[in-house]
């Protein structure tokens, strides 16, 4: 079945900038939806954004300027660097595949980002 | 923008039925999805389109939307069933994804 699995640095300090991959297996990039989620530590679920397999992306407003999230269909991989971070950056980062354009159905595991001086 | 507000936190004892609310303006017009996290897991799909389950969800679980609330039902409560559950839409208008509060689900 598919599997995402999440990579990249654990600890950031700020004003860094954050690059994670998502690597899908057992299934292809093609032709879905791939999003970022977080989580920061014991708080809820925010929605950061999506990239199609054919590379249209869109960002949560309040990220967007930082923001940008690439797909590589020959690593079957999707990619997602924000720039200029700070504590509030500090969360669970997950990678999802959208269910028909709506609904997160496979999440990896997720990856803790942590960014302090 | 669009909120889903749910109850921080139902308790239910075991063998009874927990019913986990989730709040939107006219969000019976949206396709509301639902997501058990245990702690220190990723979040498991177990609701999508109001009521649909994915495969392996037990029957036990079922969903419903109208008005200005959606629910989540989960009967025959478990042990097992103890986790955080959590609403989504997808805000077409603007296309963005909208998660709820969340709430903490407790088995007695």
């Amino acid at each position: 079945q598919v599997q995402l699995q999440e990579s990249g640095p654990g600890q950031l300090k700020p004003s860094e900038t954050l690059s994670l991959t998502c690597t899908v297996s057992g299934g292809s990039i093609y032709p879905y939806y791939w999003s970022w989620i977080r989580q920061p530590p014991g708080k809820g679920l925010e929605w950061i954004g999506y990239i199609y397999h054919d590379g249209g992306t869109t960002y949560n407003p309040s990220l967007k300027s930082r923001l940008t999230i690439s797909v590589d269909m020959s690593k079957n991989q999707f990619s997602l660097k924000l720039t200029s971070v700070t504590a509030a950056d500090t969360a669970v980062y997950y990678c999802a595949r959208l269910r028909s354009n709506e609904a997160f159905e496979i999440w990896g595991q997720g990856t803790l980002v942590a960014v302090s001086p | 923008s669009y909120v889903l507000t749910q109850p921080p936190s139902v308790s239910v004892a075991p063998g009874r039925t927990a019913r986990i609310t989730c709040g939107g303006n006219n969000i019976g017009s949206k396709s509301v999805h639902w997501y058990l996290q245990k702690p220190g897991q990723a979040p498991v799909l177990v609701i999508y389109a109001d009521s649909d389950r994915p495969s392996g969800i037990p029957e036990r679980l079922s969903g419903s939307n109208s008005g200005n609330t959606a629910t989540l039902t989960i009967s025959n409560v478990e042990a097992g069933d103890e986790a955080d559950y959590y609403c989504q839409v997808w805000d077409s208008s603007v296309d963005f994804y909208v998660f709820g509060t969340g709430t903490k689900v407790t088995v007695l």
